[in-house]
């Protein structure tokens, strides 16, 4: 059975610190990985996706890497903000599974001016 | 507004009555999921639509849970006889058939439920 896990549970930083988020899951049949942020009370926002093909991709102060060997994804975000206060999901798209995404519990950043 | 709405945002019931969310997804999407998240974590998958067919369904969908997809186009889910366990957000996502690598799934704004 699949299981993503996401370390910090939550994260606190001043303002334009560099960050890394963490993402790990069990099994390497996946399709691809992504990364969500998800706003208090909102729905989510996809931000990355990484094919399990492929090692990164980067958006704008976004840079997503995953190591599907190794069941470890990280997002890294440059000169944050307090606009980038949010949760930050990671979820697979696993093998044979329609379209069923299996999502971490998140962490919490906040960035403080 | 092109992306997925959800119907009501907010929903408080007592115990033992029945409520209906609705979602309306992207308009060429093919693919619409429901799923539940409560306080602190993250999603869990309930269910999927492809056109009208429902192809799987999570073993946490009790029977008390249903869910619709008539024409292909919007989907209800609904909760007989609900609980103070199913207080959650339900939230709705769509996607297109495509390359499944690529594939990226869309969410609504979400219905949060509150049971009393």
């Amino acid at each position: 059975k699949q299981e993503v896990t996401q370390i910090p549970a939550a994260l606190s930083v001043p303002e334009g610190e560099n960050l890394v988020l963490n993402c790990s899951f069990t099994d390497s049949a996946i399709y691809n990985l992504q990364w969500f942020r998800q706003d208090p009370g909102k729905g989510l926002t996809s931000l990355l996706l990484i094919q399990s093909s492929q090692r990164e991709q980067t958006s704008g102060r976004l840079n997503a890497s995953l190591d599907k060997s190794s069941g470890r994804s990280t997002l890294y975000i440059a000169a944050s903000q307090p606009g980038d206060s949010a949760t930050y999901l990671c979820a697979v798209l696993i093998y044979n599974q329609g379209g069923k995404l299996i999502f971490g519990q998140g962490t919490e950043l906040s960035v403080k001016p | 507004d092109t992306g997925v709405s959800q119907d009501p945002r907010h929903k408080i019931t007592k115990r033992g009555q029945n409520v209906t969310f609705r979602c309306d997804p992207i308009s060429e999407h093919n693919r619409l999921y429901w799923y539940r998240q409560t306080l602190g974590q993250g999603p869990e998958f309930l269910t999927y639509f492809q056109n009208e067919a429902q192809l799987e369904k999570s073993r946490l969908l009790s029977d008390r849970f249903s869910a619709e997809r008539p024409k292909g186009s919007f989907s209800t889910l609904e909760i007989q006889r609900t609980e103070q366990g199913d207080s959650a957000m339900y939230l709705c996502a769509s996607s297109m058939t495509g390359e499944i690598y690529q594939e990226t799934q869309y969410f609504g704004p979400g219905t949060r439920l509150l049971v009393l």
